[in-house]
């Protein structure tokens, strides 16, 4: 069966400081991979999605990168955090329908 | 811009009431999903609707996929404290590789 890895599942972070969130996927192979945000009691916005190794769409303009160096595994990243990237952040991969999502990350920046 | 609009936002409700929670856009879709959400954790999946005009049924919820394939309803009878929680429609825009998610519905079912 499918499993889908995320890590850690709480940050507290310095403004100004790097960021890293990995996320890994087993038991699928070339599966559709998705970094979203959300807001307390919101829906999730799209952040990235990937759709193999290398092959990264961005959907917002921002202070975050994403990177898939290897088919299942997917990386947010941020080279100097803002106050305004805190949330709780959530990985997914899918197969165009359905999405089946990690943990997530709750992220504060302070 | 978001391409997938719930409503109601919240909707506080008393036990044993019906409810509707709607998903709409101006967008055609492969096919629609809805998730429920618990505080801290990932959404997980309730249902899948392909085919236009489909309704499909789970326990007390029942869901339906617009003819268009741009909208979607949630209906739940009889709603118990446990159906307490965030539902999220989402889906894959025909044409693309983009999987979206709708605004939400907080609900909270008092007993």
């Amino acid at each position: 069966s499918q499993t889908i890895h995320q890590w850690p599942a709480t940050l507290v972070q310095p403004v100004g400081s790097p960021l890293s969130l990995e996320c890994t996927v087993e038991g699928t192979s070339n599966p559709n991979l998705y970094w979203y945000r959300q807001a307390a009691g919101r829906g999730l916005q799209l952040l990235f999605y990937s759709v193999g190794i290398g092959q990264i769409s961005s959907e917002v303009p921002q202070n975050l990168s994403a990177s898939r160096p290897q088919d299942r595994q997917f990386i947010l990243s941020s080279k100097k955090l803002l106050l305004s990237d805190s949330g709780f952040y959530l990985c997914a991969w899918g197969q165009y329908t359905e999405a089946f999502f990690g943990q997530g990350t709750r992220l504060t920046v302070v | 811009t978001q391409l997938l609009e719930q409503s109601p936002q919240f909707l506080s409700i008393q036990e044993g009431e019906n409810l509707t929670v709607y998903c709409n856009s101006s967008s055609v879709f492969s096919s629609l999903q809805w998730y429920r959400q618990e505080p801290g954790e990932g959404p997980v999946l309730l249902v899948t609707v392909v085919t236009g005009g489909e309704v499909k049924k789970l326990k007390r919820l029942t869901f339906q996929f617009g003819d268009a394939r741009k909208d979607s309803s949630l209906h739940i009878t009889a709603a118990q404290p446990g159906d307490t929680g965030l539902y999220l429609c989402a889906g894959d825009i025909s044409g693309t590789y983009k999987y979206i998610f709708g605004t939400g519905t907080r609900l909270k079912v008092l007993a």
